[in-house]
């Protein structure tokens, strides 16, 4: 059984395009969040959710929207895609904020 | 603000050699420290973690012990294998930190 997962598991797409990437965690947490990795393997937290509600959003710029439909998934939209948007993304969860976090396989988007 | 500071890599070994990935931080109130491990093509697994100071964690060899006085938490192993090799993540959260701060990373290579 797959804890965190996400789909699709590689995403090539034009500049310009809107996608999604979608996230499902079965591990009953109230806390989900999406991680940008670059090509030097920085990781980056976009944004945090608890119960559904938008609890961080770091800065990130607006072509990106998160979208919790409940508590076990939460959906990353992206319109718009640039080049510098070619990154590894990461769905993660955990029980509360701040500890253990589980983290899903990532979705490697490339924008050509 | 919450920050992580671990050693740049790559790091190369040879098999059976000793391991020291050395990590400090800097935080308000008492945060949880974790390192995470990333294999090739994977997301991020915990890999251990310590709560409160002078807390070890281990696991699969692996050894971090929490130091307050010295505001570290370097990861240890005495004989790496091959299949050791992977980014390592220091991480710090809890406290009054909402979200998992993550160093860098540093890249683990083990040689045959």
């Amino acid at each position: 059984d797959t804890a965190v997962s996400q789909t699709p598991k590689y995403l090539v797409t034009q500049m310009g395009n809107d996608k999604s990437i979608k996230c499902e965690q079965n591990l009953g947490h109230d806390t989900m969040y999406w991680y940008k990795q670059d090509s030097k393997k920085f990781l980056k937290i976009m944004f945090s959710y608890n119960n559904k509600e938008l609890i961080i959003n770091e800065t990130v710029p607006n072509r990106f929207s998160p979208k919790s439909p409940d508590k076990a998934h939460l959906n990353l939209h992206i319109n718009s895609l640039e080049l510098g948007d070619s990154a590894v993304y990461f769905c993660a969860s955990s029980q509360v904020f701040g500890v253990e976090q589980f983290f899903g396989p990532g979705t490697r988007l490339t924008v050509l | 603000g919450d920050s992580v500071t671990q050693m740049e890599g790559p790091v190369t070994l040879s098999e059976e050699a000793f391991l020291t990935i050395n990590c400090t931080y800097t935080a308000t109130g008492y945060p949880s420290l974790f390192w995470y491990v990333q294999y090739p093509g994977e997301g991020l697994q915990l890999l251990l973690k310590a709560t409160k100071a002078d807390d070890k964690g281990s696991n699969k060899g692996f050894e971090a012990t929490y130091r307050k006085e010295t505001t570290s938490f370097h990861l240890e192993k005495g004989s790496v294998q091959v299949s050791d090799s992977a980014v390592y993540f220091c991480a710090l959260g809890g406290g009054s930190n909402y979200k998992l701060t993550f160093g860098k990373g540093t890249l683990l290579t083990v040689n045959p």
